[in-house]
């Protein structure tokens, strides 16, 4: 079936520093890949997007490359700042955004 | 901006009653969607809704749960007789009728605890 798989638990990269979030996905079909992000106390948000295989995408500093041939869409930075800080969800869509399949989440927790 | 709002945003309930969590998406969206968040662990489609009635649904949504649009703006999701493991955050979320736009919006959640 559908299914995402991502860095587990907690990073604990300190201000500055660049970060990678690992997402593999698993589906036969051609999917669109997403990162959100979830403050506490809200709702997943999409935080970017990329439609097709060799898409970047690109919000705030953070990108992520949609590569078929990996089946994968790492989310990197260069420099991540205590603003940064929240829970990463890398999430794919394979029927026209019908439903989400969503990883399991990456808790981002920046020290100042 | 627009937004998906969801009330409660805590609701707490004895095991075995019945309970509605309400929703009212963004007005000119007409996909509606339910998802749950157990404390921790990942967000889990449940169930999509478009022209009155269930376009899918995950194995998750038996027959404990339903869903109903029951005027023009709120989207509602019940579940008959609720179950400790039915805990959970639970979130709505409305798309644009143009995919192009991807308006995918969810809500801020209602957190059910069954006691």
């Amino acid at each position: 079936g559908d299914s995402v798989v991502q860095t587990e638990g907690q990073v604990l990269p300190s201000e500055g520093d660049s970060l990678i979030v690992n997402c593999s996905y698993e589906t036969t079909q051609y999917p669109s890949l997403f990162w959100y992000v979830q403050y506490p106390g809200e709702g997943p948000q999409l935080h970017l997007k990329a439609m097709k295989a060799n898409d970047k995408g690109r919000n705030k500093g953070f990108e992520a490359m949609y590569r078929k041939e990996t089946t994968s869409f790492h989310l990197e930075k260069d420099s991540v700042q205590e603003s940064d800080s929240a829970v990463y969800f890398c999430a794919l869509s394979v029927d026209n955004f019908n439903k989400f399949y969503f990883g399991s989440g990456t808790k981002l927790n920046v020290k100042p | 901006e627009p937004e998906v709002t969801q009330t409660p945003s805590h609701q707490v309930t004895q095991m075995g009653q019945e309970v509605i969590l309400r929703c009212v998406p963004i007005s000119n969206h007409l996909y509606f969607y339910w998802y749950r968040q157990i404390l921790g662990q990942k967000v889990e489609f449940l169930v999509s809704f478009y022209n009155n009635e269930i376009s899918e649904k995950s194995e998750i949504f038996d027959d404990q749960f339903s869903v109903e649009r029951p005027d023009g703006s709120n989207f509602t999701l019940k579940i008959r007789s609720t179950k400790l493991e039915d805990s959970a955050m639970y979130f709505c979320a409305s798309s644009d009728p143009d995919i192009s736009n991807y308006g995918y919006t969810f809500g801020s959640g209602t957190r059910l605890t069954v006691v």
